[in-house]
């Protein structure tokens, strides 16, 4: 069975800092794809960025980078410079043959 | 040009109604979904379609029938409507043999059941 853990339900940051949600997985599979989507309250979800089990190198997306941690199946988001707009639901994902979400960190960004 | 569209976004309805909420995408993808977001914001998967043949089915009341007349479209019907049936309801498609590749989301349908 795949799951996907998010132990901190809420995180807030001071805007211009930086933070980091914590995501941790579980998989018998070693071809897999980890995911972290934005929900802001227009519950639209959106793509922040992906990373691929099988590459060492961290993906990185502008201001969102993670950290992937094979071994200890742990895949962490870190946002630089927190601006307004960042302010949502973020869900960490796991793909193999289905999508499955953590139960989602809630980033409020203080002005 | 939407990718995933749901309709309605907003459905109320009384305990015992039958309601359908439609889904389609226009990004050439094999493989659609329905999640439901319940009030705490955790996202489940309910059904996945691949090329209209059903592939997932994870524990879902069988009040609960999806429907893919073709691999664009994926309508939800829900029978005999409950309070607990209250949520928001995603569609969303991917492909399916590019494992790799995320699923799109529709702006979901909010239910709410009086």
């Amino acid at each position: 069975a795949q799951t996907v853990t998010q132990s901190q339900p809420e995180m807030s940051v001071q805007e211009a800092e930086t933070v980091t949600l914590s995501c941790t997985y579980d998989t018998s599979e070693s071809d897999y794809y980890l995911f972290w989507y934005k929900q802001p309250p227009s519950r639209q979800m959106i793509l922040v960025i992906r990373q691929e089990a099988y590459k060492q190198q961290n993906a990185t997306e502008n201001r969102f980078s993670v950290n992937f941690q094979k071994a200890a199946k742990s895949f962490s988001l870190k946002i630089s410079d927190s601006q307004l707009g960042d302010a949502a639901m973020y869900f960490c994902a796991l793909r193999r043959d289905k999508i499955i979400f953590g139960k989602g960190t809630r980033l409020h960004i203080l002005p | 040009d939407t990718a995933v569209s749901q309709t309605p976004k907003y459905l109320v309805t009384q305990m015992g109604n039958d309601k359908s909420i439609k889904c389609e995408q226009n990004l050439g993808h094999d493989t659609m979904y329905w999640y439901k977001q319940d009030s705490k914001k955790f996202l489940k998967i309910m059904f996945s379609y691949n090329n209209k043949e059903l592939i997932i089915n994870e524990t879902v009341p069988n009040r609960f029938s999806p429907k893919s007349p073709d691999k664009a479209h994926l309508n939800l019907h829900i029978n005999s409507l409950e309070l607990g049936d209250s949520a928001v309801y995603f569609c969303a498609s991917s492909h399916h043999d590019r494992v790799g590749t995320e699923a799109f989301f529709g702006q979901g349908t909010r239910l709410t059941v009086v």
